[in-house]
Formats: C-alpha cells, sequence, structure tokens
C-alpha cells in the first residue's frame, strides 16, 4: 500500500530564508506528484504537479523535483516570506488501487518577519 | 466564477442525526471526491464519483453515503452511524478520475462538523 510521508512535521525560518520540504512515497508506480498548499481552516490550492516522466516543475520561487526511482520529492522554496506560512502537503496518484491520490500529513511552515 | 462551493461552512451534529454536507461544482468536471482530515494528518477518501450516477467506496466510507444525480452535484451525508464524524471535509473535483497527463485536482473551502 503506498505511503507518504513529510518531513519535518513542522518548520520555522526567518523571513528571506531559501527553504526545502522534503516528501518521500514508498512505491515508485506513480502518474505523478503533485504538492499543494493549505491555509488554516481552507481547502488546498495545487502549487505544482511533476508528471511521472518529468524531474522537475517550476512557479515563480517553488521548484519541486521528482526522484522517482528513490521514491523522494523536494519543494524548494526561494526567499521565503510571511505570506508564504501555511502547511504543505504532497500527495501521489497511484497506478492501481481506487485511491486516487495518496497525501501525506503535510509540512507546517512558519516565516518570521 | 468556475470553482468548487461546499456548504454549510460549520455545520453542528446532535447525537443520532444526520446531516448533509453540500458540494457543487461549475468546472465541468466528471469526477469528484470527498475527503476527511482530522488535524494534524493527511487527507483520507470517504468516496468518489467517476462519473454521474456511479460513486465509490474510499478508505474511510463507513457511516457516509453519498449519491451523485446531476454532474455538478455531489452530496455527501453524515449517518448516525459514524462514531466519530467531528473533521474538516473537503471537496474536489477533477477532469477526469484515471488519466496520466496532468490532470490537477481542485478543492472547496471545506466544512467543518462538529457534533455535540
Amino acid at each position: 500500500k503506498q505511503e507518504v510521508t513529510q518531513i519535518p512535521a513542522a518548520l520555522s525560518v526567518p523571513e528571506g530564508e531559501n527553504l526545502v520540504l522534503n516528501c518521500s512515497f514508498t512505491d515508485s508506480a506513480i502518474y505523478n506528484l503533485q504538492w499543494f498548499r493549505q491555509d488554516p481552516g481552507k481547502g488546498l490550492t495545487s502549487l505544482l504537479l511533476i508528471q511521472s516522466s518529468q524531474r522537475e516543475q517550476t512557479s515563480g520561487r517553488l521548484n519541486a523535483s521528482l526522484d522517482k526511482s528513490s521514491g523522494r520529492s523536494t519543494l524548494y522554496i526561494a526567499a521565503s516570506q510571511p505570506g508564504d506560512s501555511a502547511t504543505y502537503l504532497c500527495a501521489v496518484r497511484p497506478w492501481s488501487g481506487n485511491t486516487p491520490l495518496v497525501f501525506g500529513k503535510g509540512t507546517r511552515l512558519s516565516v518570521i518577519a | 466564477d468556475g470553482g468548487i462551493t461546499q456548504s454549510p461552512k460549520y455545520l453542528f451534529r446532535k447525537e443520532g442525526q444526520n446531516v448533509t454536507l453540500s458540494c457543487e461544482q461549475n468546472l465541468n468536471h466528471d469526477a469528484m471526491y470527498w475527503y476527511r482530515q482530522d488535524p494534524g494528518q493527511g487527507l483520507r477518501l470517504i468516496y468518489y464519483s467517476q462519473i454521474v450516477n456511479d460513486f465509490q467506496k474510499g478508505d474511510i466510507a463507513e457511516g457516509y453515503s453519498v449519491s451523485r444525480e446531476k454532474k455538478e452535484s455531489f452530496p455527501l451525508t453524515v449517518t448516525s452511524a459514524q462514531k466519530n464524524p467531528t473533521a474538516f471535509y473537503l471537496c474536489a473535483s477533477s477532469l477526469f478520475f484515471w488519466e496520466d497527463s496532468g490532470n490537477t485536482i481542485y478543492f472547496g473551502e471545506g466544512s467543518w462538523l462538529t457534533v455535540v
């Protein structure tokens, strides 16, 4: 059964720092991997989607990489800002089974001004 | 604006009551989903629907029921059989259920359900 793990569970950094969030998954048979942002008490917003054949995707200050063979993905946030404070969730779309997305528990990020 | 609308935002349930959470989308998506989120936990799939008039159980379907009579609507009923229903419920949709070409899932703003 596919499992997704995110480390660390929480992270606090000063404004301006570059940071990396980690995601690992146990089964490499995936269609794609997505990173989401969730603000407190809100729904999820998709940040980046990486296809299984791709190595990385970039959007503004965000860069996500995927190493499918090792079951790892990282989300790199450059020049962090207080507005980046949120929970970041990683999810994979498995080839098989009835679950369209398997989520990690998320990393809660606080960027201190 | 296109998107997913969930209502109500906050709902209180008494013991023994059934309650229904509404989810409407105007994105013309075939697939719709219901997830449950508990504090500090990831999302767990309750039910999903690949197309109108079809739905399937997810990982934690016990104590819940759904219907998909219209493409744009996928209501979730939390029945009295669900013993621990207090949670944050998220509805989502995607163009298709199974697709390998980058099919993004869109989420609503969520509904908080509390048992009183």
